[in-house]
């Protein structure tokens, strides 16, 4: 178990609603990091927040957001779905936002079906 | 953005055998390089990581070079076993540190008996 919390497990909705993923950190944590993971696909970086405000932003549609709250959780919000957006999110989590010697510790992710 | 290509996508070898996986990346500024690991149905798993400061590192089976000049590391697995068998992702990133990571594609390794 790597520490990292992900819910909901699985998702599934339909063309055009809006979702949200809901990520703990590893305790102590400060920083998240979202990527989504396409079939077949690498891990796509989207988002990383430290302590509260974003760190560094990948490619992530203007239709997604995300946040980072005061006790460090961190929620991703899909909007407008589309098809294509089907995918596993994974939440990842580490000690700082830029310290040598903190790698990336991932949650179980949240699969994303959009029908 | 940096770039990383990563070959074979799919590498088959018998138990036993040596694997090797390389990676090759576009921004020269790119000084920290994490392999991962991804069994299927579970979240992906650092096994080992290398900085530019450094050459070659080796934790037991495992063993990751670096290329600087031609901006290419590989990861290289001896004595493979049958629980070796997952999808291997590199990635690079110009921070030194987890933030900014990009990801190769994945490489699914099989190891047959």
């Amino acid at each position: 178990d790597s520490g990292v919390t992900q819910t909901p497990k699985h998702l599934i909705t339909a063309t055009g609603q809006r979702v949200t993923l809901r990520c703990s950190p590893r305790s102590g944590d400060l920083s998240v990091y979202w990527y989504q993971q396409s079939l077949d696909q690498g891990l796509q970086f989207l988002i990383q927040y430290y302590n509260g405000e974003e760190r560094a932003k990948g490619n992530i549609l203007e239709r997604f957001s995300a946040q980072q709250f005061p006790d460090l959780h961190s929620e991703l919000n899909l909007s407008s779905l589309e098809l294509g957006d089907s995918a596993l999110y994974f939440c990842a989590s580490s000690a700082y936002g830029s310290s040598y010697n903190s790698p990336l510790h991932f949650g179980n992710g949240t699969r994303l079906t959009v029908t | 953005g940096e770039n990383v290509e990563q070959h074979p996508s799919t590498l088959s070898v018998q138990e036993g055998d040596s694997a090797v996986i390389k990676c090759t990346y576009s921004d020269s500024a790119s000084n920290y390089f994490p392999w991962y690991k991804q069994e299927l149905g579970k979240r992906p798993q650092l096994i080992i990581d290398i900085r530019s400061n450094v050459g070659e590192k080796k934790d037991q089976r495992i063993a990751v070079t670096l290329n600087k000049t031609a901006k290419h590391f590989s990861l290289h697995i001896t004595e493979t076993q049958p629980e070796d068998s997952a999808v291997y992702f590199c990635a690079a990133s110009p921070t030194g540190t987890a933030s900014k990571l990009t990801f190769g594609t994945g490489t699914r390794l099989q190891v047959t008996l």
